[in-house]
């Protein structure tokens, strides 16, 4: 079974700051699958990155970037020069690729308020 | 992409009523669905798994004869809370994936917001 804890509840910044997102889980699986989703206030879910529990090389996308550590089970997202509209909630969710289920399952989120 | 759309967008009944829920992949065969439930400023919770022409797979603490889940086609599945009551008012959405791969990539519906009044 997987379990992610995202610790902070909330995060206000002002724009142009840079902010990382904490994201630790937990999984018996010895293949996995690591995701982060952006939900802004709309509702709809937003798929930002996929991670292969086996690529723990770090990925750039514009401004996002995720850090891998395999060893202390962390996935961190961290977004540059942050902007108004990347207010939203973030959410880190493992899936497990032994059970094959396709279950995602998510963190409680990290609100995000970047500030004019 | 792929998308993957709801219906409706929002619904609001009376108490004791029961409502439907429509989970559709538009340009895909999705063999697998999910529906989660999200209350206001909470994570989504994860009801059931569902498959093409098999039963839902509920998951611990979720009512199955609450909420039924159909999933008759390879892009179609619905949610029917049966007999709704104020409690059962929240944000639920739908996701699917197409093949057995975990993987594979999870689209999520918009979210249907259920009041119950």
């Amino acid at each position: 079974a997987q379990k992610v804890t995202q610790a902070q509840t909330e995060i206000s910044v002002v724009e142009k700051e840079d902010v990382t997102l904490d994201c630790v889980y937990e999984t018996r699986d010895t293949t996995y699958y690591l995701f982060w989703y952006k939900q802004p206030p709309s509702g709809e879910l937003v798929f930002l990155i996929r991670r292969n529990s086996f690529d723990e090389q770090n990925e750039i996308s514009g401004r996002y970037s995720w850090n891998f550590q395999k060893s202390t089970s962390s996935f961190n997202f961290t977004i540059t020069a942050s902007q108004v509209v990347d207010s939203a909630v973030y959410f880190c969710a493992p899936r497990g690729g032994s059970s094959n289920t396709g279950k995602l399952i998510f963190g409680q989120g990290t609100t995000l308020q970047v500030k004019p | 992409g792929a998308v993957v759309s709801q219906h409706p967008s929002r619904v609001i009944c009376k108490s004791g009523t029961s409502v439907k829920i429509e989970c559709r992949s538009l340009d895909f065969q999705a063999t697998t669905m999910f529906w989660y439930r999200q209350f206001p400023k909470k994570s989504l919770m994860l009801m059931a798994t569902s498959n093409e022409g098999s039963k839902a797979t509920y998951e611990q603490g979720v009512e199955k004869d609450k909420f039924l889940i159909n999933h008759a086609s390879l892009t179609l599945s619905t949610l029917t809370v049966t007999s709704a009551h104020p409690e059962d008012s929240s944000f639920y959405i739908c996701s699917a994936i197409s093949g057995v791969s975990s993987y594979n990539e999870q689209f999520f519906g918009p979210g249907t917001r259920l009041t119950v009044l």
